[in-house]
C-alpha cells in the first residue's frame, strides 16, 4: 500500500474564513480524489483532482466553494472557502494505485475541520 | 441509481463471528469493497471483490457476493476487541481508480 498524508490533521476555523488542506502521496498516481465525511455520516465524493486540468466536481459541489489544485502527480490541495458551521466535517483525500496489475484506492488519515 | 445500504449497528461477543451485510442497487458495479474506520483514524481498505466472483477469503475475513440479489457480506471470524470499528461497504463501476460510492457504515461493537 502507499503512504498518503494530509495537513493539517485538524483545525478550528471561524465562519467566513477559508482553509486549504494539503494531500501528499509518496509515489506518483494518476487519480486523486477528495471526499467529505459529515459527522456520523458516510463519505461523499466532492471531486476528482485531475493533473494538468480542472477538477471534476460531483453534483452539489462547486469550484467556487471547493477549489482544488493538482500541480503534479503526488500532491493536491482542497480549499474550503467562506466557511460556515455546515462545513464542519472530516475531509479525506484518496489516491488510486496500480498494485500487482490491479487498481486499488487508498485514503489519507483525514482532516477534521470544525467551523465556529 | 447509486445507493448502498447497511444496517447501522452490530454487537457481537468476543470470539464469535461477525457478519456485516450490505445491499447495493447498481447491477453494473464491477468492484465491491469493505473499508474499516477506527475512531479518529482514516479509512483502511480491508478487501475487495470483483463482480464476477462469489466469494473471497483472506485470513479471518470472508466476503460473499450474491449478484442476483445485489447483496454483499463480510464475515469476520473469531472477532476480537481490535475489530471494533465502523465498516463501510462501497462500490465502483469501472475500476478502483474510479469514484467510489459508500454505504452509511456499520458500527461493530464487541462485548466481552
Amino acid at each position: 500500500s502507499a503512504v498518503i498524508s494530509q495537513k493539517p490533521s485538524r483545525d478550528i476555523c471561524q465562519r467566513g474564513t477559508s482553509l486549504t488542506i494539503q494531500c501528499q502521496v509518496d509515489s506518483q498516481v494518476t487519480m486523486m480524489f477528495w471526499y467529505r465525511q459529515q459527522p456520523g455520516q458516510s463519505l461523499t465524493l466532492i471531486a476528482t483532482a485531475n493533473q494538468g486540468s480542472e477538477a471534476t466536481y460531483e453534483s452539489g459541489f462547486v469550484i467556487d466553494k471547493f477549489p482544488i489544485s493538482r500541480p503534479n502527480l503526488t500532491f493536491s490541495t482542497l480549499t474550503v472557502s467562506n466557511m460556515s458551521p455546515e462545513d464542519s466535517s472530516i475531509y479525506l483525500c484518496s489516491a488510486a494505485f496500480r498494485t500487482g496489475g490491479r487498481d486499488e484506492q487508498y485514503f489519507g488519515p483525514g482532516t477534521r475541520l470544525t467551523v465556529t | 441509481g447509486e445507493d448502498v445500504e447497511q444496517s447501522l449497528f452490530l454487537s457481537v461477543r468476543e470470539g464469535d463471528s461477525s457478519v456485516i451485510n450490505c445491499t447495493y442497487t447498481d447491477s453494473s458495479s464491477t468492484y465491491l469493497y469493505w473499508y474499516k474506520q477506527e475512531p479518529g483514524a482514516g479509512l483502511q481498505l480491508l478487501t475487495y471483490i470483483f463482480s464476477n466472483m462469489d466469494m473471497k477469503q483472506d485470513q479471518r475475513l470472508t466476503v460473499l457476493l450474491n449478484k442476483k440479489d445485489k447483496h454483499l457480506s463480510l464475515r469476520i471470524a473469531d472477532t476480537q476487541t481490535g475489530d471494533s470499528a465502523i465498516y463501510f461497504c462501497a462500490e465502483s463501476w469501472y475500476s478502483s481508480a474510479s469514484k467510489i460510492i459508500f454505504g452509511s457504515g456499520t458500527r461493530l461493537s464487541i462485548r466481552p
